[in-house]
C-alpha cells in the first residue's frame, strides 16, 4: 500500500500555463508539507499543513497556492509557470508527537517548464 | 540560520567497509528529534533512522546507526558494511517542538560505494 502518493510523477509544460499536483496519504497523519528540491538537491520547504490548516508559509511567490480538502489531501496549483520553477516537488506528512513524528515522502513530481 | 550542517559535499567508500557521514545541528530546544534520509538515483526519499534528544542510547537500524553526541550537537549516520546500492544521497534532518512542525534539512551527502 502506498504511503504517501503524488501525480502526475512527470509533468512537462510551457511558460504560463497553470498546473497542479496532488498529493495523498493513507497514514492517517495530521500534517502535510511540499518541498522543493532544485538541481543542487537542496530541499526548500515551502508549505505545511495541520489538519486543513496553514501552518507554515515560506517565501514562495504567490504564484504557488496550496489546497488541503481534508487531511488526508494536500494539492498544489502553480499559476503562470516559469522557467524557474523546473525542480522536484515533494509532498511530505507526519504526526507529531513524540517518536512518532517522522515525515514521510511521496515520490517526487518533476516538474519541467520549457 | 542554518540549522543543520553536512560538511562532507561527497564521499567514497569501499564496499564492506563502514563510512560515517557528517551531521552537526544548531538549536536551543531541549526536545528534538534527528533523522536521516537517503535519495537514491531513483529520486525518492527514504527514511532511514531517528534519534530523539533524550534517548539515552544511539539509535540502530539494520545495517544503519546513529552516533548522537548531544553534548557537541552531532549526529553522525555510520553505514558499516557497506554495499553498491547505498551509493545515494543522505539527508540530516531536524525537528523540535519550537519549529512550528517544520523540519530543517542539511545541504545532503554524496556517497558512492567502490566494488
Amino acid at each position: 500500500d502506498t504511503a504517501v502518493s503524488q501525480t502526475p510523477k512527470y509533468l512537462v509544460t510551457q511558460m504560463g500555463n497553470d498546473k497542479s499536483i496532488k498529493c495523498e496519504q493513507n497514514l492517517g497523519h495530521d500534517t502535510m508539507y511540499w518541498y522543493k528540491q532544485d538541481s543542487k538537491k537542496f530541499l526548500k520547504i515551502m508549505f505545511s499543513y495541520n489538519n486543513k490548516e496553514l501552518i507554515i508559509n515560506e517565501t514562495v511567490p504567490n504564484r504557488f497556492s496550496p489546497k488541503s480538502p481534508d487531511k488526508a489531501h494536500l494539492n498544489l496549483h502553480i499559476n503562470s509557470l516559469e522557467l524557474g520553477d523546473s525542480a522536484v516537488y515533494f509532498c511530505a506528512s507526519s504526526q507529531w508527537g513524540p517518536r512518532t513524528d517522522t515525515q514521510y515522502f511521496g515520490p517526487g513530481t518533476r516538474l519541467t517548464v520549457l | 540560520a542554518q540549522k543543520i550542517t553536512q560538511t562532507q559535499p561527497g564521499m567514497f567508500v569501499q564496499e564492506k567497509e563502514a563510512v560515517t557521514l557528517d551531521c552537526t545541528y544548531d538549536t536551543s530546544d531541549q526536545s528534538y528529534g534527528l533523522f536521516w534520509y537517503k535519495q537514491p538515483s531513483s529520486g525518492e526519499m527514504i527514511f532511514l533512522i531517528y534519534q530523539g534528544s533524550y534517548d539515552e542510547q544511539n539509535a540502530t537500524e539494520g545495517r544503519y546507526s546513529l552516533n548522537f553526541q548531544k553534548a557537541r550537537k552531532s549526529a553522525n549516520l555510520v553505514i558499516s558494511a557497506s554495499q553498491l546500492g547505498d551509493s545515494a544521497m543522505y539527508f540530516c534532518a531536524m525537528r523540535g517542538p519550537n519549529t512550528g512542525n517544520q523540519f530543517y534539512f542539511g545541504t545532503g551527502t554524496s556517497l558512492t560505494v567502490i566494488p
